[in-house]
C-alpha cells in the first residue's frame, strides 16, 4: 500500500539557519515524489517534484530535495531559510495516478 | 499561471442541511479534484473527474457528491451535512492523470458544521 510519513510535525527554526524537512514514502513502484508548500490561507503550490535522474532535484526559492531508494526517502532541503518559509510542507507520492499527500510539517522561522 | 477558484471560501452549515461547494479552473485541465484537510492529516482525496459529465470516487467518497457539468467547473455536494464534515476542502486540477503530473490547488473552503 501507499504511504508517505513526515514524522515531524512541527519545526521550529531561526532565520538564516539550515533547514532539513523529512519524508519517507513507502510504494514498490517507481516513485514519483512531490513536495508542496501551503501559506496561511492558500492552497497548496508546488516546490519541486522528482521522478527520474539526478536524485537531487532543485526546487523554487532556494529549496532542494533529495531522493534515496535505499533509504525509501525524499527530504526537502534549504541552506538558509527566511521568516516567509513560515508554512505547512506537504510531502507527497503519486502510484496508480492518486497522490497520497503525508500528514505535513508545520515550519516557523524566528527571528 | 494556473487559476483555481473555490466558492464561497468559508461556510457555516447546519447538521442536515445542504452544502453545495464549487471549483472553477481556467488551466483548460482535464482532470479535477476534491480533497479535504483536516488538522494532523493530509490532504485525501474524495471525488475526481477526468472530463465533463463524469464523476470518480476516491478514497473517502462517503458522505459526498460530485458533479461536472463541464470542463472548467466542479462541484462537492454534501446533501445532509454532518458534524464529522467539517474540514478544509480544496479542488485541485492536472492536465492529465500521470503519476508525474502537477496538481494546481485552489485557496480551500472552510466549511463548520454545527
Amino acid at each position: 500500500a501507499q504511504s508517505v510519513t513526515q514524522p515531524d510535525a512541527r519545526v521550529t527554526v531561526s532565520e538564516g539557519a539550515s533547514l532539513q524537512l523529512r519524508c519517507k514514502y513507502s510504494y514498490s513502484g517507481t516513485p514519483y515524489l512531490f513536495w508542496y508548500v501551503q501559506y496561511p490561507r492558500q492552497g497548496l503550490q508546488l516546490l519541486l517534484k522528482y521522478y527520474s535522474g539526478d536524485p537531487v532535484v532543485q526546487g523554487v526559492n532556494g529549496f532542494e530535495a533529495e531522493f534515496s531508494k535505499s533509504n525509501s526517502s525524499f527530504h526537502l532541503r534549504k541552506a538558509s531559510v527566511h521568516w516567509s518559509d513560515s508554512a505547512v510542507y506537504f510531502c507527497a507520492h503519486t502510484g496508480n495516478y492518486k497522490y497520497v499527500f503525508g500528514a505535513g510539517t508545520r515550519l516557523k522561522v524566528i527571528a | 499561471e494556473a487559476a483555481v477558484t473555490q466558492s464561497p471560501r468559508s461556510k457555516v452549515a447546519v447538521t442536515g442541511g445542504k452544502v453545495t461547494l464549487s471549483c472553477h479552473q481556467t488551466n483548460n485541465h482535464d482532470y479535477m479534484y476534491w480533497y479535504r484537510q483536516d488538522t494532523g492529516h493530509g490532504l485525501r482525496l474524495i471525488h475526481y473527474s477526468y472530463v465533463a459529465d463524469s464523476t470518480e470516487k476516491g478514497d473517502i467518497p462517503d458522505g459526498y457528491k460530485a458533479s461536472r457539468p463541464s470542463q472548467e467547473n466542479f462541484s462537492l455536494i454534501l446533501e445532509l451535512a454532518s458534524l464529522s464534515q467539517t474540514a478544509v476542502y480544496f479542488c485541485a486540477s492536472s492536465a492529465t492523470g500521470w503519476n508525474q503530473d502537477t496538481q494546481y490547488f485552489g485557496p480551500g473552503t472552510r466549511l463548520l458544521v454545527l
